[in-house]
């Protein structure tokens, strides 16, 4: 069974550009999250979605980030535009049933860089 | 609001000790509690999620148990090998239906 695929592993831009991130969860996972994790962090979520709607978005910063997950499969984490401090690896995660009966499965991560 | 904390940040072994990583949470009102495995530069694997209604679960050479009273759990890592070396890292949701609130992690190096 394929795992939580993300891309692109590795990104770098310069400051103000856009950048976005993909993610497919593992087939059959209504559940899909984003997280960002800093350096010698735990990761922190940025947004839920239970099937394509977003029902927890609290601790995304709204005025640069969007995510959107058509169809209630894959999910793009957009940044528009970035910013030094948003260096940082961005987690895709996928579970099955709800956020707090779920075993959570990972992706690899997104490396952002931001010069 | 849930926290997580983990303790020691860092540890180092020797090759074929048994060690113990801890995790404890504020708020005791979970449905589950869930231990993860980080190696450098890589995603998180999940390794054992424990529900509230159980006492522990065992994984080949891991055990985690759950002390919900006490805001504690622990991973027990027996006869401990190089390959075990990454952040192990413990997250439990906030009370009711939210996602899971992820600790620092405790490095671990165990050397040959």
């Amino acid at each position: 069974e394929a795992g939580v695929v993300q891309s692109p592993r590795y990104k770098i831009i310069e400051k103000k550009q856009p950048v976005a991130f993909w993610c497919n969860p593992i087939s059959g996972h209504n559940t899909l999250y984003w997280y960002l994790q800093n350096l010698g962090q735990g990761p922190e979520l940025l947004i839920r979605y239970e099937n394509e709607e977003a029902v927890d978005d609290s601790q995304l910063p709204k005025d640069r980030f969007s995510a959107e997950r058509l169809k209630g499969v894959d999910s793009t984490l957009k940044i528009q535009p970035a910013e030094l401090g948003d260096s940082a690896v961005y987690l895709c995660a996928s579970s099955h049933g709800t956020a707090n009966t779920g075993e959570l499965f990972f992706g690899e991560g997104s490396r952002l860089t931001v010069l | 609001k849930q926290e997580v904390t983990q303790i020691p940040a860092a540890l180092s072994v020797p090759e074929g000790e048994n060690l113990v990583l801890n995790c404890s949470f504020t708020d005791s009102a979970i449905y589950n509690l869930q231990w993860f495995r980080q190696d450098p530069g890589k995603g998180l694997t999940s390794l054992l999620l424990i529900q509230s209604s159980q006492r522990e679960q065992t994984s080949g050479r891991l055990n985690a148990s759950l002390d919900k009273s006490s805001g504690r759990s622990t991973l027990y890592i027996a006869a401990s090998q190089p390959g075990d070396s990454a952040t192990y890292l413990c997250a439990a949701p906030n009370s009711g239906n939210t996602p899971l609130v992820f600790g620092k992690g405790t490095r671990l190096s165990v050397i040959a």
